[in-house]
């Protein structure tokens, strides 16, 4: 199963990012986003589609559906770049190859 | 958190251990995976064992070389990695299950990662 996301995405200080990660009928599967800062670990952002772990801001926001899922990060700041993977589990765990978002 | 050891240079053909020590939660609710990251490139799953350790799981690419163990008692879980290849170099990030019981298959709490180098 491959998931596919954009390269790279930029967004203006205090606009809406939005990262889409593409699977055939991926609207019928659980996703999950990760955030990845320079030299950092992974962190969680979004699971199960939409839901945020504790302690991730109410900015960031996941979406699925058809074949698109969709993470939104709104009032864009410094700090939220990074990359950005989605992941789903079919068979095994399946990352796409990850979005860099650049704030401008 | 999580803590992983044991990475470093070898040789083609040579093995290494992996090691994750785990603290802050309780260790034999939740499985346990590995997940690895060449340099400058994306995430890549490794291998998972459920928190009993009865179940376990390794990608096609490292199956029949790497295998995965762990330790309840001391909080503890394994990457064994024989048979390694230039292409086995990577970061690797032990990650624990987002929930306990089942196996989930998503990650939230990561180590920082211990890198392996594979080569002549």
């Amino acid at each position: 199963y491959e998931l596919t996301q954009q390269v790279s995405v930029s967004v203006a200080l205090g606009q809406t990012a939005r990262i889409t990660c593409g699977g055939s009928n991926i609207g019928l599967k659980n996703v999950h986003w990760y955030q990845q800062k320079a030299g950092q670990a992974p962190v969680l952002v979004i699971f199960r589609d939409k839901n945020r772990p504790t302690g991730i801001p109410e900015r960031f926001s996941g979406s699925n559906s058809g074949n698109t899922a969709t993470l939104t990060i709104t009032r864009a700041q410094v700090g939220d770049e990074a990359d950005y993977y989605c992941q789903l589990w079919e068979t095994n765990p399946v990352f796409g190859g990850g979005t860099r978002l650049t704030v401008l | 958190e999580l803590m992983e050891s044991g990475g470093g240079l070898v040789h083609p053909g040579g093995s290494l251990r992996l090691s994750c020590t785990a603290s802050g939660f309780t260790f034999k609710n939740f499985a346990m995976n590995w997940v690895r990251q060449a340099p400058g490139k994306g995430l890549q799953w490794v291998s998972s064992i459920s928190g009993s350790g009865r179940r376990t799981f390794v990608a096609d690419s490292v199956q029949g070389r790497f295998t995965v163990s762990r330790d309840n008692s001391n909080n503890i879980f394994f990457l064994q990695m024989n048979s390694l290849t230039a292409e086995d170099t990577a970061f690797y990030y032990c990650a624990k299950d987002h929930e306990p019981g089942n196996m989930y298959w998503y990650f939230d709490l990561w180590g920082r990662g211990t890198l392996v180098s594979v080569s002549s």
